[in-house]
């Protein structure tokens, strides 16, 4: 079955270290998307990327990187520069076609906790 | 101005009732338009896209006015299995000039016996 897939689902990280989320679809879809969300809150976008070797920053991309190296893969390293990176974190993907109704699909999250 | 706002609630509205959401969007240029359901500690779930002439699924009808750059989800004789946080989500063109997925911060919905 196609779909995209979030792992590992959660997280421990100490403070001060680096962490890589990840994410893969094999949905053949162009765009994928980082969100973070907060207790209570809605979404907020991270890093986004239409297409291979090329992403661009969302709104809150400060202390985040990624990568886009395959189609398939879009992982998020959560930087120790990230003040405050306890949160659900989302990935979705999309098949990139601005002039069609283009449903996002989302992996099932993962919950990072730091302590 | 946020590209997408939405009332964040919370709706505490009796069984059976109908309840209704709107969304408004900035962007003029938004191309797709979409209502997600997101249940506690889950990941969003496409409930309707948002058709130009509107449209309907059972319970749910979804209206889009291009004119007032607003979206709307109408419940209808809403169930107890209703109740999550609805979000509004705009697919249009980022200062790139590519296509960008924007969500509001949802709305949350709780059905009362």
């Amino acid at each position: 079955d196609g779909g995209i897939t979030q792992s590992p689902k959660y997280l421990f990280r100490k403070e001060g270290q680096n962490v890589t989320l990840s994410c893969e679809q094999n949905l053949n879809h162009d765009a994928m998307y980082w969100y973070r969300q907060d207790p209570g809150q809605g979404l907020r976008l991270i890093y986004y990327s239409q297409i291979v070797n090329d992403f661009q920053k969302g709104d809150i991309a400060e202390g985040y990187s990624v990568s886009r190296e395959k189609k398939e893969s879009f992982p998020l390293t959560v930087t120790s520069a990230q003040k405050n990176p306890t949160a659900f974190y989302l990935c979705a993907s999309t098949r990139n076609r601005i002039n069609m109704n283009t449903e996002a699909f989302f992996g099932q999250g993962t919950r990072l906790t730091v302590v | 101005r946020k590209e997408v706002e939405q009332d964040p609630g919370p709706f505490n509205v009796p069984e059976g009732a109908t309840v209704a959401f709107n969304c408004t969007y900035s962007n003029s240029a938004s191309q797709s338009f979409f209502w997600y359901r997101q249940d506690c500690r889950k990941e969003p779930k496409l409930l309707m896209s948002v058709y130009s002439s509107g449209n309907e699924d059972g319970r749910f009808t979804a209206q889009l006015n291009r004119a007032s750059q607003y979206i709307s989800l109408l419940i209808r004789d809403s169930k107890l299995s209703d109740s999550a946080t609805y979000l509004c989500v705009v697919n249009g063109i980022s200062n790139f000039g590519n296509e960008k997925l924007t969500f509001g911060t949802g709305t949350r919905l709780t059905i009362i016996p």
